[in-house]
């Protein structure tokens, strides 16, 4: 079963516009992570924001962590056409051995 | 550094067979886990390998069984296939149990008819 939930499943957006994805879980988090799939290919790591953090940036990506509502945000600002993928937040629960929990993932497409 | 690799990236099995996926970490990484990818449930853990021995393991059945060489590279294997088990298998590696970010792979393309 999955851990989280991302809203919405998709978006669809013009390049140049910023893009917000949102993501709930359900119990408590070691830390909550966000990757990116092109095309049903790996997934490629983005950001890690640990779970006494609340806010962490890399480059145009900007993540947010409430844990005491269970939810996470990714925004990409300035979207180009490469962002078009699929976004997943993962988290990493307490002792869990640091497997990891997806959520469905958002579908994201920017169109140029 | 090269970066996760898993063969064969493409395999096509019919039901009953057998099938075996490899996985070569990143260099220096000694912690590999294996993910399963369906459009219908997702990404789901299977089993996480450390030093050659399994830490961790999601819930499938029996049929899943996976191992860890010394040099960390790992193979996962499922046997009797069901039509169930078409999917994406991804590859992860982690440099320590202690370290949270872990590196995917491409994936393996498992289709059974």
């Amino acid at each position: 079963s999955q851990q989280g939930e991302e809203d919405p499943q998709a978006l669809s957006i013009q390049e140049g516009e910023n893009a917000t994805m949102n993501c709930s879980y359900k119990t408590s988090i070691n830390n909550l992570q966000w990757y990116r799939q092109n095309s049903g290919r790996g997934l490629v790591h983005l950001i890690l924001i640990r779970s006494n953090e609340r806010e962490k940036h890399s480059g145009r990506l900007r993540v947010t962590l409430d844990t005491s509502k269970k939810s996470s945000s990714l925004l990409i600002t300035a979207s180009r056409a490469a962002d078009t993928a699929s976004y997943f937040c993962a988290t990493g629960l307490n002792n869990a051995g640091n497997m990891l929990t997806f959520g469905g993932g958002t579908r994201l497409m920017v169109k140029p | 550094k090269a970066g996760v690799t898993q063969t064969p990236r493409y395999l096509i099995k019919t039901r009953g067979q057998q099938v075996t996926l490899s996985c070569s970490p990143i260099s220096g990484h000694r912690s590999v886990s294996w993910y399963q990818q369906t459009p219908g449930q997702g990404l789901q853990f299977l089993f996480e390998y450390f030093s050659e021995t399994q830490r961790n393991k999601g819930n499938f059945p029996g049929r899943f069984s996976g191992r860890q060489f010394s040099n960390s590279r790992s193979e996962m294997n499922v046997s009797t296939l069901e039509l169930g088990d078409s999917a994406l298998y991804l590859c992860a590696s982690r440099l320590a149990v202690s370290t949270d970010t872990q590196y995917f792979g491409p994936g393996t393309r498992l289709t059974v008819l």
